[in-house]
């Protein structure tokens, strides 16, 4: 069965200093990978999309950046928070091959102060 | 309904009553995907439905779909209280990656 795994469950980080969150697949060779992010109370908005290992393809632009170091990894990081930042990121993976289903993990809880 | 600037909508049933959700989709699309959403959870996926099904039951639950009106409807039948969550549905704008949400619904069934 596949898992998904997201870190940190939660964090509380100053304006201006850097983030990472991770996401790691388990129990599915290549699998596209998305990062999410959600307003509390709001709905999801999709920032990244990768289809491989060293591909990601911005959905939109809010001063973060993400990586595909290994198949089954997905990063996502900025050098600078801001408040704007703070919100639930989740990360989310689909089978190729047309198989449209979105599968989610936890979510990580970023509040910027 | 779900889309466009509406904010979340709210909607308070009892246990037993019937109660339906809509969305509208602005561009053609041959999928609706119903996610619901536990609070402080990712969401998770509930009824897929393509446009050759205008209609997908899974136990209590019944999707509709109607490509003309740009349209699809999420019903629970004799709601629980275990039904309580944000439900979100979901369209893939075009061809391409992006999965676009509506703004959710956020149901609260009372005992």
């Amino acid at each position: 069965a596949q898992t998904i795994h997201q870190w940190p469950v939660a964090e509380i980080k100053a304006v201006g200093s850097p983030l990472s969150l991770g996401c790691t697949i388990k129990g599915k060779s290549s699998p596209n990978l998305y990062w999410y992010w959600q307003a509390t109370g709001g709905t999801l908005q999709q920032l990244f999309y990768s289809i491989t290992v060293g591909q990601v393809e911005s959905v939109v632009q809010l001063n973060l950046s993400a990586s595909r170091p290994k198949d089954d990894q997905f990063i996502l990081s900025t050098e600078k928070l801001l408040l704007s930042h703070s919100g639930f990121y989740l990360c989310a993976w689909s089978p190729t091959g047309g198989d449209e289903r979105l599968f989610f993990g936890h979510g990580t809880k970023l509040s910027v102060l | 309904s779900q889309w466009g600037e509406e904010n979340l909508q709210a909607l308070s049933i009892q246990e037993g009553e019937d109660v339906t959700m809509n969305c509208s989709y602005k561009t053609y699309t041959t999928v609706v995907h119903w996610y619901r959403q536990d609070s402080g959870r990712g969401p998770a996926l509930i009824i897929l439905i393509r446009s050759n099904e205008r209609e997908k039951r899974s136990g209590r639950l019944r999707a509709t779909l109607d490509t003309s009106s740009q349209s699809s409807s999420l019903s629970i039948t004799a709601a629980q209280c275990e039904d309580t969550a944000v439900y979100f549905c979901a369209t893939r704008q075009g061809t391409g990656s992006k999965l676009s949400f509506g703004k959710g619904a956020k149901l609260t069934v009372s005992p």
